[in-house]
């Protein structure tokens, strides 16, 4: 069974320029958490996809944005990016949303940026 | 505001010995609990889950649970270098709301 797949694995941006992340869930999975690490900062939630639609958000601003695909795979965007964006990209599937919660994340080998 | 507090260490423990982690949260009606393991330069993985009171043991894994008190603790016993990590604890809130993480602790087995 294939795990959580995420594209690219290392990119490396420009301040200013746009930045397109993938992530493919595990099979049968329709829930994609995104969440940004950084070491000073840890796991930081981004936002939640279930069924296509943005369930939950953190407190991230505009700049970040997300989608989700008919077949649950999801992108996640961040426009005129800044220094402060560097980190782990991480991108997390789960069964469900709410109880579905319960079984936990699997997450993918995430996307390193570096925005110079 | 919902938190996940842990120490962040490093915990140093000699190899063989018990290492023990432990993890509060803020949020009395969470249900659910877990512990994940993350080696420098990879992502989180799950090795443990616990939803009710008490302990559960897996393997040298034992996860404890104690929501009167809202305290996770993890335990590991006959400690191993491989091992050496950074422990995350994560708590799913009761109102279906995204799991909130810890800190982590660093966890440091000497041979």
């Amino acid at each position: 069974k294939a795990g959580v797949t995420q594209t690219p694995r290392y990119l490396i941006k420009t301040r200013g320029q746009q930045v397109t992340l993938s992530c493919s869930p595990i099979s049968g999975h329709r829930s994609v958490s995104w969440y940004q690490q950084t070491p000073g900062q840890g796991l930081q939630f981004l936002f939640e996809y279930f069924s296509e639609t943005q369930r939950n958000k953190g407190n991230f601003p505009g700049r970040f944005s997300g989608r989700q695909f008919s077949n649950s795979r999801s992108e996640m965007n961040v426009s005129t990016l800044e220094l402060g964006d560097s980190a782990l990209y991480l991108c997390a599937s789960s069964l469900g949303y709410g109880t579905g919660l319960n079984y936990g994340y699997t997450f993918g080998s995430g996307t390193r940026l570096t925005v110079v | 505001q919902k938190e996940v507090e842990q120490n962040s260490g490093p915990l140093s423990v000699p190899e063989g010995a018990i290492a023990s982690l432990n993890c509060t949260y803020s949020d009395r009606g969470s249900q659910s609990f877990f512990w994940y393991r993350q080696y420098s330069g990879k992502s989180p993985e799950l090795i443990m889950s616990i939803y009710s009171n008490g302990d559960k043991e897996d393997g040298r894994f034992t996860a404890q649970l104690n929501k009167a008190s809202q305290y996770v603790s993890l335990l590991i016993r006959d400690s191993q270098p491989s091992d050496s990590a950074t422990y995350l604890c994560a708590v799913n809130p009761p109102d279906g709301q995204n799991f909130v993480f810890g800190p982590g602790t660093r966890l440091s087995v000497l041979p």
